[in-house]
């Protein structure tokens, strides 16, 4: 079965500053990878998905991606931190032939000081 | 286009009693999915449906909750008795296709607390 480990519980980073959030899964094959959102009282929305192809992957609200099937990570990327970045960061993992259903990680917590 | 509706927002209820919550998805969306939410966790997979049948509900605990969607449009969730261990939110989400390629789009969620 595929799983999904997100190291860090918290982070918080200056408004401005680079940010990397760290996500490893563990799956046979190939898999599907995906990044969710979810602010305070809000459900998930779809930050970027990676199925195939080129391993880095550019998203909404100008987040990126990269695949490394050696270090089998996909962390999330952005290169400036907005204030209104703050929130909750999921890590999920499809596996092939799957029917769209998900396996999450357990989130990491962003947090922006301005 | 409107989003996937959940209701109520919020409820609370005691440990033994029963409770119920509602999902409308996205107007034409084959697939909806139950998933629940603990506190400092990642949502977990409840149940999955493709139009009216379920396709996999292997980690719903089947011995109190119950899930249907009848006509294929909406569904129902509910847990009879509640525990405890219970309390999370509940997320629904629809997509066009089950497909990795058809985007899932979630509610904001249904927060129980059983006291």
């Amino acid at each position: 079965a595929q799983s999904v480990t997100q190291p860090d519980i918290h982070i918080t980073v200056s408004e401005g500053a680079s940010l990397e959030l760290r996500c490893n899964y563990s799956y046979g094959a190939t898999p599907y990878l995906f990044w969710y959102v979810q602010s305070p009282g809000q459900g998930l929305q779809l930050l970027l998905k990676y199925f195939s192809g080129d391993t880095l992957v550019q998203g909404i609200k100008g987040f990126e991606a990269e695949f490394k099937r050696s270090q089998s990570s996909f962390n999330l990327r952005k290169p400036s931190v907005h204030w209104s970045d703050a929130a909750e960061y999921f890590c999920a993992v499809g596996a092939m032939g799957g029917g769209n259903k998900l396996t999450f990680g357990t989130g990491t917590q962003l947090k922006v000081e301005l | 286009e409107a989003g996937v509706a959940q209701s109520p927002r919020y409820k609370i209820i005691e440990k033994r009693q029963s409770v119920a919550f509602w999902c409308n998805p996205i107007s034409g969306h084959a697939t909806l999915y139950w998933y629940q939410q603990i506190l400092g966790q990642g949502p977990k997979l409840l149940i999955q449906f493709q139009n009216n049948g379920v396709v996999d509900d292997s980690q719903l605990p089947k011995d109190r909750f119950s899930a249907e969607r009848l006509k294929g449009v909406d569904s129902t969730l509910k847990i009879q008795p509640a525990k405890l261990e219970d309390s999370a939110v509940y997320l629904c989400a629809s997509g066009r296709q089950s497909s990795y390629n058809s985007p899932l789009h979630f509610g904001n969620g249904t927060r129980l607390t059983v006291t």
